[in-house]
């Protein structure tokens, strides 16, 4: 059974940063795009990130370049998304998802359950 | 530019039939899809991806009442004997050489 856990998620203060953890199991984690995926409250689903299976390249949406940073390590079956620099218009729920095998990101098979990044004062 | 349009809002009955539209932006109909469902308070899943000739590939365990089809730079997702459980919130997603967009969502009430 695929699984996807997300942790590292809380309030910080405008300015801050947070490290948030993805654990993957029940698959090749490795041969696998990986992605996060963050929900404002009561809005839609907005890409932030992605990354290669083999770590080799990594896109950003706009509005976190220089800000945030993705990594992976396949060894350990992780993804991780450093953020810096924390804005209120960060907060919201984080998602760690699954993407494709192949050249480009794919669909995202499998979700994780989401982790609560909170930016206030 | 890639992006995804889609109806904010469709309702239909218990028991019926509903047909959820994303329209690819001009000069990106042959792009896949995927459709992904939101129930409340819960974390997106995967449910199916939908090919420009209208084939589909769903997602682990994804009933048959869900299916997919394709016209011109329209994907849809039909849900058939809508449920109680169907009332969510339904994303399409599509994918460039690096990133991703989603639509803005479709509600979908079941009444």
């Amino acid at each position: 059974e695929v699984q996807l856990v997300e942790s590292g998620g809380g309030l910080v203060q405008p300015g801050g940063s947070l490290r948030l953890s993805c654990a993957a199991s029940g698959f090749t984690f490795s041969d696998y795009w990986m992605i996060w995926v963050r929900q404002a409250p009561g809005k839609g689903l907005e890409w932030v990130a992605n990354i290669k299976p083999d770590g080799s390249d990594k896109y950003f949406v706009d509005s976190v370049k220089g800000r945030f940073t993705i990594s992976r390590d396949n060894a350990k079956n992780s993804l991780y998304l450093q953020m810096s620099s924390l804005g209120a218009e960060d907060t919201a729920v984080y998602y760690c998802a699954s993407g494709g095998q192949q050249l480009v990101p794919g669909s995202l098979g499998y979700w994780g359950q989401g982790t609560l990044v909170t930016v206030s004062s | 530019q890639l992006v995804l349009t889609q109806s904010p809002s469709a309702s239909a009955s218990l028991g019926a039939s509903v047909k959820l539209t994303c329209t690819l932006s001009s000069g990106y109909s042959i792009y896949a899809i995927a459709w992904h469902q939101q129930q409340p308070e819960k974390g997106p899943r995967y449910l199916m991806t939908v090919n420009s000739d209208g084939s589909h590939i769903k997602g682990d365990g994804i009933p048959d009442r869900f299916s997919g089809s394709s016209s011109g730079s329209e994907r849809y997702l039909t849900i058939s004997s809508l449920q109680s459980e169907d009332e969510a919130d339904y994303y399409c997603q599509t994918w460039g050489t690096a990133i991703l967009v989603f639509g803005g969502g479709t509600k979908l009430t079941v009444l």
